[in-house]
C-alpha cells in the first residue's frame, strides 16, 4: 500500500509569492495534519483536518491556510512568502484525529 | 522554556553499543508518546508508540515512559550504522497536534 504522498518534492519561490503544497493520505485515513520543520529543529504543528473540518490550528499567521477535499487529500497554502517560511513541510495522516500519525516525505520550500 | 526538551547531540557511538535517547516534558496532560526516526531530508518514520507509563519493546528498540518524572527514553540495542539518523520524540494528549522535541542526531560508527 502507498504511504502518504506529497507534491511537489522541492520548490523555490521568491519573497511575496504564494505557494500551494499537496498531500494524499494513506488509503482509508480520514485525517491530515500539516507540520513545518525548520532545519535543525523538530516539526511544528500548523493544521489538522478531519472529515474536511478543521480540528486544530497551531501558532502560525493567517498567511497559512489549508483545506481538505472529499477524497481526504489536502492542500496547504502560504501567501506573501517570507524568507523565514523556508522549511520542510510535512503532511501526516491518521485514521482518526487522535490516532497515530504517519508522515510523508515532505516538500522542501526555499524562499529567496 | 520549550514544552518538550531533547538533547540535540550529536551522539556518536561505536557499532554494537547500546544507545539511550531521552526527552523531558512539562505538560502533565500528555498521554501518548512516540519516537520517530528521520533520515536526512526525509520525512519522520514512526518507530515506537506508547500510552501512559511503562515499557514497550519491539526488536532492538525499547521505549520507556515515566509520567511521574515527565521523562521518556528510547533504547537501541546492538546499534548499527544504518541507525544513524535524527531521533525525534513526540507526544500528545489524545487531541490533534503532536508536540515534538528538537531531535537528537545519532551517529553509529562501524
Amino acid at each position: 500500500d502507498a504511504g502518504v504522498t506529497q507534491s511537489p518534492t522541492h520548490l523555490i519561490k521568491t519573497r511575496g509569492q504564494h505557494v500551494t503544497l499537496r498531500c494524499s493520505p494513506i488509503s482509508g485515513h480520514k485525517s491530515v495534519s500539516w507540520y513545518q520543520q525548520v532545519l535543525g529543529q523538530g516539526p511544528q504543528f500548523i493544521f489538522q483536518y478531519y472529515e474536511k473540518e478543521e480540528r486544530g490550528r497551531g501558532n502560525f499567521p493567517d498567511r497559512f491556510s489549508a483545506r481538505q477535499f472529499p477524497n481526504y487529500s489536502s492542500e496547504l497554502n502560504v501567501n506573501a512568502l517570507l524568507l523565514g517560511d523556508s522549511a520542510l513541510y510535512l503532511c501526516a495522516s491518521s485514521s482518526g484525529g487522535a490516532d497515530t500519525q504517519y508522515f510523508g516525505p515532505g516538500t522542501r520550500l526555499t524562499v529567496l | 522554556q520549550k514544552e518538550v526538551e531533547q538533547d540535540p547531540g550529536p551522539l556518536s557511538v561505536p557499532e554494537g553499543a547500546i544507545v539511550s535517547l531521552n526527552c523531558t516534558y512539562s505538560n502533565s496532560a500528555f498521554q501518548y508518546f512516540m519516537w520517530y526516526r528521520q533520515y536526512s531530508r526525509k520525512g519522520p518514520e514512526l518507530l515506537m508508540y506508547t500510552y501512559s507509563s511503562g515499557n514497550k519493546e519491539d526488536g532492538r528498540f525499547t521505549a520507556q515512559v515515566d509520567k511521574s518524572s515527565k521523562y521518556i527514553s528510547l533504547f537501541i540495542r546492538d546499534s548499527q550504522p544504518s541507525d544513524s539518523a535524527t531521533y525525534l520524540c513526540a507526544m500528545n494528549n489524545a487531541g490533534n497536534m503532536l508536540t515534538f522535541g528538537g531531535g537528537t542526531r545519532l551517529m553509529v560508527k562501524p
